[in-house]
């Protein structure tokens, strides 16, 4: 069974510094990789998607991230912060074996909170 | 374009009742799928409709049920609530083809009393 760790739970970081969320997930076989932000009181946003090709995927708000297949990590990445990122942010995994839109299995999110 | 819907926002029910949460899928949209997230985790797969029928269900027990109508908006029902099932319910659309992307709506924040 796919899974998906977070490492962190809670990351602080001043305004303008650059952030990484970490994900890690376990599989057997090979994912399709998600990276979603949920902000208070809203449902979730897909920032980015890996399903193929490049291992750096560009996604929305300046957002990128890293599929590195040995170490079974998809790091979240981002440069300068901006206040307005403030929100939790999940990594989630699916079965490419499956056909249609298989489930997300989602880790438990990474509370990003930029400081002014 | 209309995005993924949802109704009520919120809704407060005591143990032991039945209740019923609505999800208008994004336009085009023929696969909807249900989530629960409970209180500082991550969403947890429910179920999905495909085409009116269930197309895959998550570890969860028969008290939880759904329904999808011909123009794809979809239903999800649970019986005999229990104080466990307080969380936010997430509904998400998507296209049946390989693109993977699931629209995900605002939810539904159910507190069992």
């Amino acid at each position: 069974a796919q899974s998906v760790t977070q490492l962190d739970s809670q990351v602080p970081v001043f305004e303008e510094a650059p952030v990484e969320l970490r994900c890690n997930y376990s599989s057997s076989v090979s994912v399709y990789l998600f990276w979603y932000v949920q902000y208070p009181n809203q449902g979730l946003q897909l920032l980015l998607k890996y399903l193929s090709g490049s291992t750096l995927v560009k996604g929305i708000n300046g957002f990128e991230a890293e599929f590195n297949k040995s170490q079974t990590s998809f790091h979240l990445r981002k440069p300068s912060v901006h206040i307005s990122d403030t929100a939790e942010y999940f990594c989630a995994v699916s079965d490419p074996r499956l056909s249609g839109n298989t489930p997300l299995v989602f880790g438990k999110g990474t509370r990003l909170s930029v400081i002014a | 374009e209309t995005g993924v819907t949802q109704s009520p926002t919120h809704l407060i029910k005591t143990r032991g009742q039945q209740v019923t949460l609505r999800c208008s899928s994004q336009s085009g949209h023929n696969t909807v799928s249900w989530y629960q997230q409970a209180l500082g985790q991550g969403p947890q797969f429910i179920f999905q409709y495909y085409r009116e029928e269930e197309n895959g269900r998550g570890n969860f027990p028969p008290r939880f049920s759904g329904l999808q109508f011909p123009n794809y908006s979809s239903e999800l029902n649970v019986n005999a609530l229990e104080l466990d099932d307080s969380a936010l319910y997430l509904c998400a659309s998507s296209l049946s083809s390989g693109m993977r992307e699931q629209f995900f709506g605002p939810g539904t924040r159910l507190t069992v009393l």
